[in-house]
């Protein structure tokens, strides 16, 4: 089976640009997260959803990320517009409910975002 | 709120040593999982081992081994017969099982397997 599918796997863009981060959550997931991970800060969540529906966006920096969940296979992360301190890895993960599901995430292989 | 703290940022040991990471957590919920990931130089975090909170058994995983002990909040992660590929940054991470199904990271452990 396919595991979580995350894109570009690379980004390199200018101070001011929109940047989309795009995500394929393994089939039959109904949980998606987006984590994000600096060297200052570590691992943190910014949004879940479940079954499509944002559950906790309280980790969003600010206004300028949105998330969006359009259907069961496709996520995107949008910073607009972007800043230097923005440059992360940014991770999509997903699971299953605990009823049918062990609570594993399962991460995709992360996007680096690099803001000039 | 729950947190997870990891107190050695880097450890460093010769192949085939035993070493062991730790973790304390913090939280008021009874119910929960633990878990240890690991991070590569590739990037992709890789679950390592998985405990559940209700049961009194320490899980194992071939080479890796937990010791949770609850009422101190306590989940290191032994790895036993080190390898090179054990090389990575490791975290250890929390989930409640009631409520928001969301996972809770410590600062990670780098640990390198000298030759």
């Amino acid at each position: 089976d396919a595991g979580v599918i995350q894109s570009p796997r690379h980004e390199v863009t200018e101070m001011g640009q929109e940047v989309t981060l795009r995500c394929k959550p393994i089939s039959g997931h109904d949980y998606l997260f987006w984590y994000r991970q600096t060297m200052m800060r570590g691992l943190e969540l910014l949004i879940y959803f479940n079954n499509n529906v944002p559950i906790d966006d309280s980790g969003m920096p600010e206004d300028r990320f949105s998330a969006k969940m359009p259907n069961a296979s496709f996520s995107t992360l949008k910073i607009q517009p972007s800043e230097p301190r923005d440059s992360a890895v940014y991770f999509c993960a997903s699971s299953r409910t605990f009823r049918g599901g062990t609570g594993e995430l399962f991460f995709g292989e992360g996007s680096r975002l690099t803001v000039l | 709120a729950q947190t997870v703290t990891q107190s050695q940022p880097e450890m460093s040991v010769q192949e085939a040593e035993t070493v062991t990471l730790s973790c304390t957590y913090d939280t008021s919920e009874s119910n929960y999982y633990l878990f240890w990931y690991k991070q590569p130089p590739s990037r992709q975090m890789i679950l390592v081992i998985r405990q559940e909170a209700y049961k009194q058994q320490n899980a194992t995983e071939n080479r890796f081994s937990v010791n949770f002990q609850k009422a101190a909040k306590s989940f290191s992660l032994k790895i036993s017969d080190s390898q090179l590929g054990d090389t990575a940054m490791y975290f250890c991470a929390f989930m409640p099982i009631q409520g928001a199904q969301k996972l809770v990271f410590g600062q990670g452990t780098r640990l390198t397997i000298n030759p």
